[in-house]
C-alpha cells in the first residue's frame, strides 16, 4: 500500500535554529500534502495545505514566515520551523493525499520536535 | 467544512466488539466518512471509509445510517493492540478547496 515517510522522527534543538522536517511518497504522486501539529492529549490542528507547484495554503493564525512550507516535486515536500523557540515544541504531522477519488490520506510517523 | 461529533472516550473489555458512534448531520452527498486511529507518538492509521453501504475489511466494519448523518465503526473482537484514539472524519475529493480537519477523537480503552 501507498507509504508516507517523515524525517527525522525525532529532533531536538537550541531556540533561534530552524529545523527542516520531510515527508516523501514513496510509491505515488501527492499533489497535495497536509501538515499538522499536535500537542500532547490534543488532537491534530491543521497547519497549511501543500500542493505541489504552487504557494501553500495556511490555516488562520499560522505565521507563514515561521512554518516555510516547500512542495517543489510531487513525492517531497518540507516544513522548515523557522528560528524555533520552546512554544514550537510540538509533535508535527504531515500527510498526503492519495490517488484515489475517496480522498484517502496517508499519514507520516511524525517528528517530535523539541526546542531548548 | 462539515464537522463531526465523536464521545470524547468509551471502554471496552478484550474479546468483546466496540462499537465507536459518529455524529456527522452537515454531510454533503460528495462526502466520504474516513475513520483514522492513531497510537500515542505515532501518526495517524487508516481503519476504513464509506459512502453510502457499510463496509468491512480485515480492521473493522462501518455501518453508515441511511440518511448519512451517522455512522459506526465496528471493531469485532477487541484487542489491547486497539487502544488508541479513534477520528471519524469527512473527506471531499477533488477542487483546490479540499482541506481535512481532525475533531477530537474517540479514546478508546481497551481492558484486559
Amino acid at each position: 500500500g501507498a507509504v508516507v515517510s517523515q524525517h527525522p522522527s525525532r529532533v531536538i534543538c537550541k531556540s533561534g535554529t530552524s529545523v527542516k522536517i520531510e515527508c516523501r511518497s514513496l510509491d505515488f504522486q501527492a499533489t497535495t500534502m497536509f501538515w499538522y501539529r499536535q500537542f500532547p492529549k490534543q488532537s491534530l490542528m491543521l497547519m497549511a495545505t501543500s500542493n505541489e507547484g504552487s504557494k501553500a495554503t495556511y490555516e488562520q493564525g499560522v505565521e507563514k514566515d515561521k512554518f516555510l512550507i516547500n512542495h517543489a516535486s510531487l513525492t517531497l515536500s518540507t516544513l522548515t520551523v523557522t528560528s524555533a523557540h520552546p512554544e514550537d515544541s510540538s509533535f508535527y504531522i504531515c500527510s498526503a493525499r492519495g490517488p484515489a477519488a475517496t480522498g484517502k490520506l496517508f499519514f507520516g510517523s511524525g517528528t517530535q520536535l523539541s526546542v531548548l | 467544512d462539515a464537522k463531526t461529533t465523536q464521545p470524547n472516550s468509551m471502554e471496552s473489555n478484550e474479546e468483546e466488539p466496540v462499537h465507536l458512534p459518529c455524529n456527522h448531520s452537515t454531510i454533503s452527498g460528495t462526502d466520504y466518512i474516513h475513520w483514522y486511529r492513531q497510537l500515542p507518538s505515532q501518526g495517524p492509521e487508516y481503519v476504513i471509509h464509506g459512502l453510502t453501504s457499510n463496509v468491512n475489511n480485515r480492521m473493522a466494519s462501518l455501518a453508515i445510517a441511511e440518511d448519512r448523518k451517522s455512522s459506526t465503526l465496528i471493531l469485532h473482537r477487541a484487542t489491547l493492540r486497539d487502544a488508541a484514539v479513534y477520528y471519524c472524519i469527512l473527506t471531499r475529493g477533488g477542487g483546490s478547496n479540499y482541506k481535512l480537519t481532525f475533531g477530537k477523537g474517540t479514546l478508546l480503552t481497551v481492558n484486559p
